[in-house]
């Protein structure tokens, strides 16, 4: 299996511009979930889903922020606009049902918002 | 979910072992401990994880005190390219219903 897979790997734009990050789970893995991490706040989850559900987003820092899952196979985080403080590393993370909390992390999108 | 306390950063030598402890007091009885680590610039990474029996894989031990209310992430010899900040998450068994928090780790630091 080729794990998470995150895409793009980096994401340089310039405020107010939409920025679209997506993740790959790995097959058959029935949660998913987004992180965001600063070296201010650390690692810090925005939302996360289970079946393709939006179980709890508690995390996501204002209305610009938007998750979907349209099926069990891809994911994306949205900023729309994207401003200067949404710089970070965007991790996106997937894990088995019955298979306690073990989650296996993506690469992670370097987003830089000038 | 309990609530976790570690040392913000240790060293260890090449070739020694590394204990990287983790409290949490706070623990309830259907609640497992996890560990992950993070090398710089990557994905954090599943380690191991128990409940209240000492655990082993090929990574690393997992020893938790009978009490629970503590446990010990154990590197048996440890190498450069285990220099990471380690993670110590407790869950409860309702993972449908929860979520993970990451505190701020312990960044191990190995050296020759």
């Amino acid at each position: 299996d080729a794990g998470v897979i995150q895409s793009p790997r980096h994401e340089v734009t310039e405020m107010g511009q939409e920025v679209t990050l997506r993740c790959k789970p790995i097959s058959g893995h029935n949660s998913l979930f987004w992180y965001r991490q600063t070296m201010m706040r650390g690692l810090e989850l925005l939302i996360y889903f289970n079946n393709n559900v939006p179980i709890d987003d508690s995390g996501m820092p204002e209305d610009r922020f938007s998750a979907k899952m349209p099926n069990a196979s891809f994911s994306t985080l949205k900023i729309q606009p994207s401003e200067p403080r949404d710089s970070a590393v965007y991790f996106c993370a997937s894990r088995l049902a019955g298979g306690g909390d073990t989650q296996y992390f993506g690469p992670g999108t370097r987003l830089t918002v000038l | 979910d309990a609530k976790t306390t570690q040392p913000p950063s240790m060293d260890c030598a090449e070739g020694r072992a590394a204990n990287l402890p983790c409290n949490h007091s706070t623990i309830s009885g259907n609640e497992y401990v996890y560990w992950y680590r993070q090398i710089h610039s990557q994905g954090p990474q599943y380690i191991i994880h128990g409940l209240k029996n000492n655990e082993t894989n090929e990574m690393a031990s997992l020893i938790i005190t009978e009490d629970r209310k503590s446990s010990t992430l154990i590197l048996p010899h440890a190498t450069l390219r285990d220099t990471a900040v380690y993670y110590c998450i407790v869950r409860g068994t309702n993972t449908n219903a929860g979520k993970s928090t990451f505190g701020d780790g312990t960044t191990l630091t190995v050296k020759p």
